[in-house]
């Protein structure tokens, strides 16, 4: 069962665009939402977090959404550069538990 | 303060044959976690080892198995290869293992099972 879904698969974007990745969870007890950003040949790496008890957080031109409602959060990225061009990954944790990760989505910035 | 790393980077195996894959965690780092990573499924939790025991384990058969010494390095091992296995493994260490404790991931190691 998955437990975190992440929209879309691939998505292409020109300079200077907004990229927009959607994630919904399905386990309510979940209160910590990181996102991790990979780049070819590398190990994924925190991008930027988010706790259920805010309903954004900006760093730089990455933003997060959060709808504890809907059980959904997104990852926006302003001004979206050719080195933006990564897999991210969206992902969910309970305590101490590992993150449950999205399954990845794959953007590519052209330019 | 240096990475996690991962040996070997890559390799390339038959069905059948087993194989051990090495990671050093960060320096400090209690947490090792295991994951693979395929095109179509994302990343997938294998086991967290902390301080040398298993804490969590993910839904992998018991071909995949692995353990972590007192120096907190972690070995993960994988017999009677499938080729389903072929993947990108990647370990992460952190602090303390989930929730807000960030995880380190390493480059990974490239198994192609032939």
């Amino acid at each position: 069962q998955q437990q975190v879904k992440q929209s879309p698969q691939s998505l292409i974007v020109q300079k200077g665009g907004i990229s927009i990745i959607n994630c919904a969870y399905e386990n309510t007890a979940f209160d910590y939402f990181p996102w991790y950003q990979q780049f070819p040949g590398k190990g994924p790496a925190l991008l930027i977090a988010i706790r259920p008890d805010v309903s954004e957080k900006k760093e730089g031109r990455f933003t997060i959404s959060f709808n504890k409602s809907a059980k959904q959060f997104s990852l926006h990225i302003m001004d979206s550069q050719p080195g933006d061009s990564a897999t991210y990954f969206c992902a969910a944790s309970k305590g101490s538990y590992i993150p449950t990760f999205g399954r990845g989505t794959s953007l590519i910035v052209h330019p | 303060k240096a990475g996690v790393t991962q040996t070997p980077r890559y390799l390339i195996k038959t069905r059948g044959q087993q194989v051990t894959l090495s990671c050093s965690p960060i320096s400090g780092h209690r947490s090792v976690s295991w994951y693979q990573q395929t095109p179509g499924q994302g990343l997938q939790f294998l086991f967290e080892y902390f301080s040398e025991t298993q804490r969590n384990k993910g839904n992998f058969p018991g071909r995949f198995s692995g353990r972590q010494f007192s120096n907190s390095r972690s070995e993960m091992n994988v017999s009677t290869l499938e080729l389903g296995d072929s993947a990108l493994y990647l370990c992460a260490s952190s602090v303390g293992g989930g929730g807000e404790n960030e995880q380190f991931f390493g480059p990974g190691t490239r198994l192609t099972v032939l």
